[in-house]
């Protein structure tokens, strides 16, 4: 298994702003992604981050929007840019461990909610 | 395109029932089926993971099952508790590596 921490938990936004979420495993693994839920509805995967590259995003997100970093094996960020008040959802980070049976692992998430 | 349903969306039994919530796809051509629990404004927790060549798989109180000819899973909680509570998730990895597509989820409150 892998346990995984987010930071920020919550936050309340302005308009315009931008804010950058944090995810850090305990140990290595493959992969890393970000998912998105929305209120009421269910999870969305915004992009698998890469080590070392550019993150591989889903229809519908791209770079401009939502920039991802993931620097080693263990650290990644999301970053939600010129949030508007359609981007209030639970941002999810996931790893896949490198133990690779195919069972994801998923943080806490990071409540956000922009005014 | 893989589609996920689970049915019902909402669910209310009385303490100590034994229940079963369900988890239906289209592409039965599948790597595996994960089950998560999710409280309110958390996480997801991984509860079971069923690989396609496995027919169930079984942690403490909880039984899930695959079907991969009907596009089908169900997850059985025997003697539910209130603790229960929270929103089911079924998520089905198929059609490329780490393809993952969630379910909606079923809301399930055990009345105390």
């Amino acid at each position: 298994s892998a346990v995984i921490s987010q930071k920020p938990s919550r936050d309340i936004c302005q308009r315009g702003t931008s804010l950058t979420i944090q995810c850090q495993v305990d140990s290595q693994v493959t992969m890393m992604f970000w998912y998105r839920q929305q209120p009421g509805q269910s999870l969305t995967l915004i992009a698998t981050a890469n080590q070392g590259s550019e993150a591989t995003y889903e229809s519908g997100f791209v770079i401009d929007k939502f920039p991802i970093s993931r620097p080693n094996l263990t650290f990644s960020t999301l970053t939600v840019s010129n949030m508007s008040p359609e981007d209030s959802s639970i941002y999810l980070c996931s790893v896949l461990p490198v133990s690779n049976t195919g069972e994801l692992f998923f943080g806490e998430g990071s409540r956000l909610t922009v005014l | 395109k893989q589609e996920v349903t689970q049915i019902p969306a909402a669910l209310s039994v009385p303490e100590g029932e034994n229940l079963v919530l369900n988890c239906s796809f289209t592409d039965s051509a599948i790597y595996n089926l994960q089950w998560f629990r999710q409280d309110p404004g958390k996480g997801l927790t991984s509860l079971l993971l069923i690989q396609s060549s496995q027919r169930e798989q079984t942690s403490g109180r909880l039984n899930a099952s695959l079907d991969k000819s009907s596009g089908r899973s169900t997850l059985y909680i025997a003697a539910s508790q209130p603790g229960d509570s929270a929103t089911y998730l079924c998520a089905v990895e198929s059609g490329g590596y780490q393809k993952v597509t969630f379910g909606t989820g079923t809301k399930l409150q055990v009345i105390p």
